[in-house]
């Protein structure tokens, strides 16, 4: 069955480190994008990628950083200069970049600072 | 609008009871909109769409509104059971600052079904 898979599902990071989310899709989708989501709110915007070796700054990108070296991989750094990273981060695709047959999400990675 | 904090629009109704979640997009050019589902620690779910061409549509329980003039979409969902309790999003795919479209999801309303 073709998904999306997001690992690990709970991360816990200490102050001052960097800590990578991983974000695979076998559904041969050219675009890509993570979300962050705070309890009780809608999803924000932090990078999208449209095609291979190119990605794109969102709403709330510092902090973050992408690589899109695989069509079917797209993992988000956090790093230490994001002040306040304790979220729910969602990884989503769709066929192309214009939304025209929406986004297929996986299923989150809670990051905890500690 | 976008709720602040933990302000998110609830709406309880009664097991068995037909449900309604409303949702006023934003971008009059926008074309195609689609209701997600979010179960607590999971990603959201795709539900039904709508292109705008369509005032309605159904799904299995599930029926959506759109009523351009307004700007407003509606979810009915009938019957609604236990499993129906979630967190349920709209997103309109507008225009980003770019020319690509892209989808902006609305803050979400929780629904919570009483036995």
């Amino acid at each position: 069955d073709g998904g999306i898979t997001q690992s690990p599902k709970y991360l816990f990071r200490k102050e001052g480190q960097n800590v990578t989310l991983s974000c695979e899709q076998n559904l041969n989708h050219d675009a890509m994008y993570w979300y962050r989501q705070d309890p009780g709110q809608g999803l924000r915007l932090i990078y999208y990628s449209q095609i291979v070796n190119d990605f794109q700054k969102g709403d709330i990108a510092e902090g973050y950083s992408v690589s899109r070296e695989k069509k079917e991989s797209f993992p988000l750094t956090v790093t230490s200069a994001q002040k306040n990273p304790t979220a729910f981060y969602l990884c989503a695709s769709s066929i192309d970049l214009g939304a025209r047959y929406g986004y297929t999400f996986g299923s989150g990675t809670r990051l905890t600072v500690v | 609008g976008e709720s602040v904090g933990l302000h998110l629009p609830t709406l309880s109704v009664q097991e068995g009871d037909n449900s309604i979640i409303n949702c006023a997009y934003s971008n009059s050019a926008s074309d195609y909109f689609i209701w997600y589902k979010q179960e607590s620690g999971k990603g959201p779910q795709f539900i039904i769409d709508i292109r705008s061409n369509m005032d309605k549509r159904q799904g299995q329980r599930v029926t959506v509104l759109l009523n351009k003039t307004v700007k407003h979409l509606s979810l009915q969902i009938a019957a609604t059971q236990p499993g129906d309790s979630a967190v349920y999003f709209c997103a309109e795919n507008s225009i980003s600052s770019g020319s690509a479209r892209q989808l902006t999801f609305g803050s979400g309303t929780q629904l919570t079904v009483l036995p």
